[in-house]
């Protein structure tokens, strides 16, 4: 059974903070991995992907991979309201004949408090 | 571009009756998926289609979900007979190949309510 688990939350940071979601994940064999952003009553959008060990920088947003620990985190750099959300960790992994499965965690509802 | 297109964007219905999603994916993905999302948990995959090829349906409940996509391109979701449990969003997301590192565009869902 392929998991991904993340801290439910809700984390609160205020405004300005760094915020930090963290991801486990059971599969070594896990080749990429996603973050993916949910608002109230709409559908994921992705914020960044990642695909080897370290660090992964886009703007404000950082991944970080360790596939040694199967962990992977997303830092969100000053933090704004407009990044209250949930958000969710998704791992790509081989389910045979060549697909691939995105399984997600349940997701990690931040607040950034102004 | 235009993005993944769903309709419809809600439905209630009672327990035993049936209802139908449709999806059209972004021009040019060959890669189709559905998703449930129920409240609180994150999406999970039904049906995976390559092409009007059925990839991965090891999820979907099979007695009473169904899905096609004929042409390769417009897809649709079946729930017949539809149970209280089945209360969810209905995501439909598509990418350009079914590689592992390919991105997923999510379209904006259909809400089912079964009363």
């Amino acid at each position: 059974q392929k998991e991904v688990e993340q801290n439910s939350g809700p984390l609160s940071v205020p405004e300005g903070a760094i915020a930090s979601l963290n991801c486990t994940y059971s599969d070594r064999v896990s080749q990429s991995f996603f973050w993916y952003r949910q608002y109230s009553g709409k559908s994921p959008e992705l914020i960044m992907s990642i695909y080897s060990n370290g660090d992964k920088e886009d703007g404000r947003f950082t991944a970080q991979l360790n596939k040694a620990s199967q962990y992977v985190s997303l830092l969100i750099r000053d933090s704004q309201p407009s990044d209250s959300a949930t958000y969710l960790c998704a791992v790509n992994w081989g389910s045979g004949a060549g697909s691939y499965q995105l399984t997600f965690g349940k997701g990690t509802k931040l607040s950034v408090i102004p | 571009e235009a993005g993944v297109a769903q309709s419809p964007r809600y439905k209630i219905i009672e327990k035993r009756q049936s209802v139908a999603f449709w999806c059209n994916p972004i021009s040019g993905h060959a890669t189709l998926y559905w998703y449930q999302q129920i409240l609180g948990q994150g999406p999970k995959l039904l049906i995976q289609f390559q092409n009007n090829g059925v990839v991965d349906d090891s999820q979907l409940p099979k007695d009473r979900f169904s899905a096609e996509r004929l042409k390769g391109v417009d897809s649709t979701l079946k729930i017949q007979p539809a149970k209280l449990e089945d209360s969810a969003v209905y995501l439909c997301a598509s990418s350009l190949n079914r590689g592992g590192g390919e991105t997923q565009y999510f379209g904006p869902g259909t809400r089912l309510l079964v009363l």
